[in-house]
């Protein structure tokens, strides 16, 4: 069982390219998010879903977009890339019912330049 | 979601319990308590959740106040690899609202 899958662990743009975060998880879950993590700080929500083809905003949403096409995945796209959003990137996902608890995943650790 | 306050940081020896206390003193009749962990950087790891009830699981144990305003977790007996940032969070369960964030947490460090 993988679990909660992301890809690229580790990547480094210069400013003003895009690139995609990919996510994808094997448990059904309808729930999946990304958080973006900063040096000393806790997860701040990004962007959320409920299931395929509903997404919202989180916290943090300017200078990202996601989609929902299937249950399984869940990528995140930054557009055009600025050094402030250097960070490590978490995509989690749960049930909608039961006991709620978030599966991570290992974490993305962007660096723009 | 409620807000909770944790202590920024806390040390604890090796094979002693680890006392994590949060406070969520406006937490709601429908929220849950959450605890996670994080070690160094990987993934966050759920512990433990509880409404009103003192839980136990293999990892740790959740004492829950009478007024529901604080609780505490528990581990047992600390080992080096519990070295972590430890997070406490409320939500509502089952729950429409899903954004969840987390706050900076207690980083735990346990010394040899």
């Amino acid at each position: 069982n993988a679990g909660v899958t992301q890809t690229p662990k580790f990547q480094v743009l210069k400013t003003g390219q895009s690139m995609t975060l990919q996510c994808a998880q094997d448990m059904n879950h309808e729930y999946m998010s990304w958080y973006r993590q900063d040096p000393g700080m806790g997860l701040r929500l990004i962007h959320y879903s409920v299931g395929a083809g509903i997404t919202d905003q989180g916290e943090v949403p300017n200078g990202y977009n996601v989609s929902r096409s299937t249950t399984e995945d869940f990528p995140l796209r930054l557009l055009s890339a600025a050094p402030s959003q250097t960070s490590v990137y978490f995509c989690a996902s749960s049930y909608t019912s039961g006991t709620g608890e978030l599966f991570f995943g290992e974490g993305s650790r962007l660096t723009v330049l | 979601d409620a807000k909770t306050t944790q202590p920024p940081s806390m040390d604890c020896a090796e094979g002693r319990a680890a006392n994590l206390p949060c406070n969520h003193s406006t937490i709601s009749g429908n929220e849950y308590v959450y605890w996670y962990r994080q070690i160094h950087s990987q993934g966050p790891q759920y512990i433990i959740h509880g409404l009103k009830n003192n839980e136990t699981n293999e990892m740790a144990s959740l004492i829950i106040t009478e007024d529901r305003k604080s609780s505490t977790l528990i581990l047992p007996h600390a080992t080096l690899r519990d070295t972590a940032v430890y997070y406490c969070i409320v939500r509502a369960r089952p729950t429409n609202d899903y954004k969840l964030s987390f706050g900076a947490g207690t980083t735990v460090t346990v010394r040899a």
